[in-house]
Formats: C-alpha cells, sequence, structure tokens
C-alpha cells in the first residue's frame, strides 16, 4: 500500500483547460515535494512545501500544503502541451522521501 | 555542470543472475539515493549513501545492496534476480541529506529480468 495517494491517476486534457491533481495521506510529514517525470528521464523537482497551509505558486502551478500536513494539491491553470508528464509528489520523514505513484497527465493541443 | 549519470541505461538478465549498476552523481555532491520504479508500485526507496557509508534503508531483501566509493559515485547489486525485479532504478544525488537538499535525479537503467 501507498502511504501517499494521488488522484486521479490519469487525466487528459485540452490545451487552455485547467487541472488539479491531489496527493493525500493518514501520515503528517515534515514537508512535501512535486516532481513532474517526462519519458525516459529521471523525476524533476518543480516544488517543496513546508508549513501546513502553505500556498505556492510557480508561474501557471499553484500547489498547496494542507493545514495538517497531511495532503497536497497541484492545480495548473491554463494547461499548455509542455505540462504533459507524470506528476509525482513524496513526503519527507526523517530523511526519506515516500512518494506517491504518480498522475499521468496528458494536455492535447 | 554535468547531471547525475547512470550507467547502464538498459540492461536485459535472466532470473538467477546479479547486476550491479553505476551512478556518477553531480560534482561535489556527497549523497546518493536509490530508488526502484515500477508502474504498480511507483517510486520506492531502497537506500542513501553518504561518504561511503549507508546512512537509510527502505524496505528491500538482502538481495538489494550498494556501496559508494571515496569520489562519491554508486553500485547497486542486486543478486538471485526475479521476475518482480524489472524496473527503473532511479539515483538521486544532492548535496548533504536527501529529504532536506534538493534531490536530482538520473535517466535511470531500465532492467529487465526475463
Amino acid at each position: 500500500t501507498q502511504l501517499l495517494e494521488q488522484s486521479p491517476q490519469f487525466l487528459s486534457i485540452q490545451e487552455g483547460e485547467n487541472l488539479t491533481v491531489y496527493c493525500n495521506s493518514s501520515s503528517v510529514f515534515s514537508s512535501l515535494q512535486w516532481y513532474r517525470q517526462e519519458p525516459g528521464e529521471g523525476p524533476v523537482l518543480l516544488v517543496t512545501v513546508v508549513t501546513g497551509g502553505e500556498v505556492k505558486k510557480l508561474k501557471r502551478l499553484t500547489f498547496q500544503f494542507g493545514d495538517a500536513r497531511k495532503d497536497s494539491s497541484l492545480h495548473i491553470t491554463a494547461a499548455q502541451p509542455g505540462d504533459t508528464g507524470l506528476y509525482l509528489c513524496a513526503g519527507e520523514n526523517d530523511y526519506k522521501l515516500s512518494f506517491g505513484a504518480g498522475t499521468t497527465v496528458t494536455v492535447r493541443a | 555542470k554535468a547531471g547525475v549519470t547512470q550507467t547502464p541505461r538498459y540492461l536485459i538478465k535472466t532470473r538467477g543472475q546479479q547486476v550491479t549498476l553505476s551512478c556518477s552523481p553531480i560534482s561535489g555532491h556527497r549523497s546518493v539515493s536509490w530508488y526502484q520504479q515500477t508502474p504498480g508500485q511507483g517510486l520506492q526507496f531502497l537506500f542513501e549513501y553518504f561518504s561511503e557509508t549507508q546512512r537509510n534503508k527502505g524496505n528491500f531483501p538482502g538481495r538489494f545492496s550498494g556501496r559508494q566509493f571515496s569520489n562519491s559515485r554508486s553500485e547497486m547489486n542486486v543478486s538471485t534476480l526475479e521476475l518482480g525485479d524489472s524496473a527503473l532504478y532511479l539515483c538521486a544525488s544532492s548535496l548533504d541529506r536527501a529529504g532536506l537538499e534538493t534531490q536530482y535525479f538520473g535517466p535511470g537503467t531500465r532492467l529487465l529480468v526475463l
């Protein structure tokens, strides 16, 4: 069983639409990270959120860490084909990262 | 600055064989972590090495082992391969403590066990 549950597992949208990916756990994390992985490559860190209730914006991407530090969400506004990839959340405790299974996002032109 | 490199990129083995994968971290990074990625289980932490010492370990059987050299390069070894070991093996390096410092991932080694 995954420590972190991501939903949905797959998401296919049209260019210009918005999307939200969720990452939930029953565990509290010291911090939570979001990565994007493209085919044939390793994951690339997008953001780290540390404080409960924290919201971080990275251009069209908005990341939120739940108040209880157990869940997080990633919202993409006006998605573009370049946003296509596997989005992974990872919770950190005791210097170990636990990853969710990922959400595969496809943005159609 | 060169990124994390992993060799080989692809590997085919048969059940019962053993395999060694190599990872060269970003210059100056002293921590190297290894992960197994499969479609069903996602990314799972194998172990982390820092200054030639295993600092953290995931829940994998003893068939999975690793080591780190004085130049921070790391190898992982899987003995007595099983079909279920087929996966993408990712290595990540960071300046210091994984989980606190940004980890930079390599492209991975895709292992197929027949």
